[in-house]
């Protein structure tokens, strides 16, 4: 099965902030990525897909990278709105794996 | 619009079976994978279940597999998740989500129980 170490597990930014979340897969994945918000109590939305492809209707603050087994999420001046927990998923092979989660809190 | 309803979530005692149902609207599951995901109370996500746009091939975590079904009618556009011999560890708000490589559109999500 392939592991996403998702980093890091939490973290506190100013509205001023770039915020950077990475996900690194154990083995090759080539771009099957995709990361997800989820705020309390409601269900998960999708922010990026193939490595660095913005989903419809997510704000241009959040952007994706690779490099090699290593994936970001930057968020650019984020809001507050932007608080909750965000995951990876790898796609490129059964089990399907989520990294352990990122909870933000902005302040 | 784009809509996925979960349904069929509840309380019920180890050992025993219970079907959930994800109906589908603003399109066809004919045209799309139909996955499970499940997210026990607190913690992270964890995938359990997706079939083909055919329905023929079917994918499951070795944490499921030989319990849980995954399932679908395409007259009804309703997708299906049979789980059996349910534990304690299965207890969750399971998910149903549309896509192949990402999960664009979830549903809210139906909450299962598993407790003597």
């Amino acid at each position: 099965d392939i592991q996403m170490t998702q980093s890091p597990a939490s973290l506190s930014a100013s509205l001023e902030e770039i915020v950077t979340i990475t996900c690194k897969a154990s083995q090759g994945i080539d771009d099957f990525l995709s990361w997800y918000q989820q705020k309390p109590g409601k269900s998960p939305q999708l922010l990026i897909y193939d490595a660095t492809s913005l989903a419809d209707g997510v704000p241009s603050r959040f952007s994706g990278s690779r490099s090699g087994t290593q994936f970001s999420l930057k968020i650019s001046r984020p809001q507050v709105d932007d608080s909750g927990i965000y995951y990876c998923l790898q796609s490129y092979s059964t089990p399907w794996t989520f990294g352990g989660g990122t909870k933000l809190e902005l302040k | 619009e784009v809509q996925l309803v979960e349904s069929g979530g509840g309380l019920v005692q180890p050992g025993s079976p219970l079907k959930l149902s994800c109906v589908a609207s603003g399109f066809t599951l004919s045209s799309t994978w139909l996955n499970w995901i499940r997210q026990a109370p607190g913690k992270g996500l964890e995938w359990v279940a997706s079939i083909t746009p055919d329905g023929r091939d079917t994918y499951y975590p070795d944490t499921v597999k030989g319990r849980f079904v995954v399932s679908k009618d395409n007259a009804k556009n309703t997708g299906y998740l049979q789980m059996n011999n349910l534990r304690s560890e299965d207890t969750a708000m399971y998910y149903c989500a549309r896509g192949g490589d990402w999960f664009a559109y979830w549903g809210q999500g139906t909450l299962v129980t598993v407790s003597s």
